[in-house]
């Protein structure tokens, strides 16, 4: 199985901050990784695919990057709609697996 | 639109036994794969099983810890898929999402459309 280790697991921040969160993956997975939001009591969202693609409708203060088994997410300018849960996933070989999450919180 | 409605989230007592569905709508359903993520409250995303469209071969992978207990099918004249919970554990209390994977071919492989969970308790 592929372990995904994401750090780190909350953060507190203020709106404007740019805030970056890791995912390291256990083995390569070419650009098989995704990002996720997930707001309390919502279910996730698909924040960002493939790597670097926003999903449609993502603002653009969101970016992402990475290869091999490093992977980030960037928002630049937090939002008071940005304060959420962030998971990364590997959809590169089943069980497809999830890092553990971030917990953005307002400092 | 697409929409993804799960329903059959139940309070039930450990060893026993509940079937979840999810009916979709807004997108050709028998033309991608499906899956089922659960959330325990108050920690993160554990992805369960996966579907494979007919088209492709319709194969089906579980995560360990569900393995023999739980079952995922679908219908898809009905654009309905199915989780059969059996065995149920005090752990797999839980949200249950059930999730748009990837288009035959495994093309689009991320998760893009989810539904609203059902959730499932498992205590005496």
């Amino acid at each position: 199985d592929i372990q995904m280790t994401q750090s780190p697991s909350s953060l507190s921040a203020s709106v404007g901050d740019k805030i970056t969160i890791t995912c390291r993956a256990s083995q390569t997975m070419s650009t098989y990784f995704n990002w996720y939001q997930q707001k309390p009591g919502k279910a996730p969202k698909l924040l960002i695919h493939s790597v670097s693609t926003l999903q449609s409708g993502v603002p653009s203060r969101f970016s992402a990057s990475g290869s091999g088994t490093d992977f980030t997410l960037t928002i630049t300018s937090l939002q008071p709609e940005d304060f959420a849960s962030y998971y990364c996933q590997q959809a590169y070989s089943t069980p497809w697996t999830f890092g553990q999450g971030t917990n953005i919180e307002v400092k | 639109e697409v929409q993804l409605v799960e329903s059959g989230g139940d309070l039930v007592k450990p060893g026993g036994s509940l079937r979840l569905s999810c009916v979709v709508s807004g997108f050709d359903f028998s033309d991608v794969w499906m899956s089922w993520v659960r959330q325990i409250p108050g920690k993160g995303l554990e992805w369960l099983a996966r579907i494979k469209s007919k088209t492709d071969g319709g194969t089906i992978d579980y995560a360990a810890p569900v393995r023999g207990r739980f079952t995922i099918s679908r219908d898809d004249p009905k654009n309905t898929l199915y989780l059969q919970l059996s065995s149920l554990e005090t752990e797999d209390t839980a949200v249950y999402y059930c999730v748009k994977d990837r288009k035959s071919g495994g093309r689009d492989p991320f998760f893009d459309y989810w539904g609203q969970g059902t959730l499932v308790t498992v205590s005496s």
